[in-house]
């Protein structure tokens, strides 16, 4: 069956440093990836698409690979803050192009 | 534009009551998605509608749920009757189609229910 694995523990990290978030996928062919941010009591909100042709993309202090191969993608945030805690949802689209969502990682920035 | 609105934000019931969830989604989007979320299940997609029609409701949970679209503006579900573990949150999201694929999803803020 397909599955979406993201890890359940909490990433803590110190502020400044570079956060990395894996979203592991099995039984997938994804068309594109996509990457939300959900904060406490309100949902999820769109921060970057990958297409399963792309390796890479950049918005700002974010960064998103895809390896369709390994299937895994990886989200980097630099420089991190502590606004940047949240819970991190990866969602994966096949050639129906409906997400399918993974259960989200929290990441807690201290300062 | 105001985003995907939501009523109410939080509702609260007792087992055996109907409970009518609604949404309105961003003008102009043609999709339209309901989601529970739970911390046990994580984010679950119960149905969506294309142009105000049920596509998929594979992921209606049972019978005694249901969704309904009348328009392009305005979608409702219903849970009847409603049992405790229906308790979560519910989103709804809404989308268009764009360069060959369904943009990303625009959520709402979500209806907490609880079911006592």
């Amino acid at each position: 069956s397909q599955k979406i694995e993201q890890n359940s523990e909490a990433l803590n990290i110190q502020e400044g440093k570079t956060a990395t978030l894996t979203c592991n996928y099995t039984n997938y062919s994804p068309a594109y990836l996509q990457w939300y941010r959900q904060d406490p009591g309100r949902g999820p909100v769109f921060l970057l698409l990958i297409r399963e042709n792309e390796k890479e993309k950049r918005k700002e202090r974010l960064k998103v690979t895809f390896d369709t191969t390994l299937k895994q993608s990886l989200f980097h945030i630099t420089a991190s803050q502590p606004a940047d805690s949240a819970t991190y949802l990866c969602a994966l689209a096949g050639g129906s192009y409906i997400p399918t969502f993974g259960r989200g990682t929290s990441l807690i920035v201290h300062p | 534009d105001a985003g995907v609105i939501q009523s109410p934000r939080h509702e609260v019931t007792e087992m055996g009551q109907e409970v009518t969830l609604r949404c309105k989604p961003i003008s102009g989007h043609d999709y339209l998605f309901w989601y529970r979320q739970t911390m046990m299940r994580g984010l679950e997609l119960l149905i969506y509608f294309n142009n105000n029609v049920p596509i998929d409701d594979s992921g209606m949970p049972e019978d005694r749920f249901s969704a309904k679209m009348p328009n392009a503006s305005f979608s409702t579900l219903k849970i009847q009757p409603s049992e405790p573990r229906d308790s979560a949150v519910y989103f709804c999201a809404s989308s268009f189609f764009r360069q060959g694929a369904i943009d990303t999803q625009y959520f709402g803020p979500g209806t907490r229910l609880t079911v006592l």
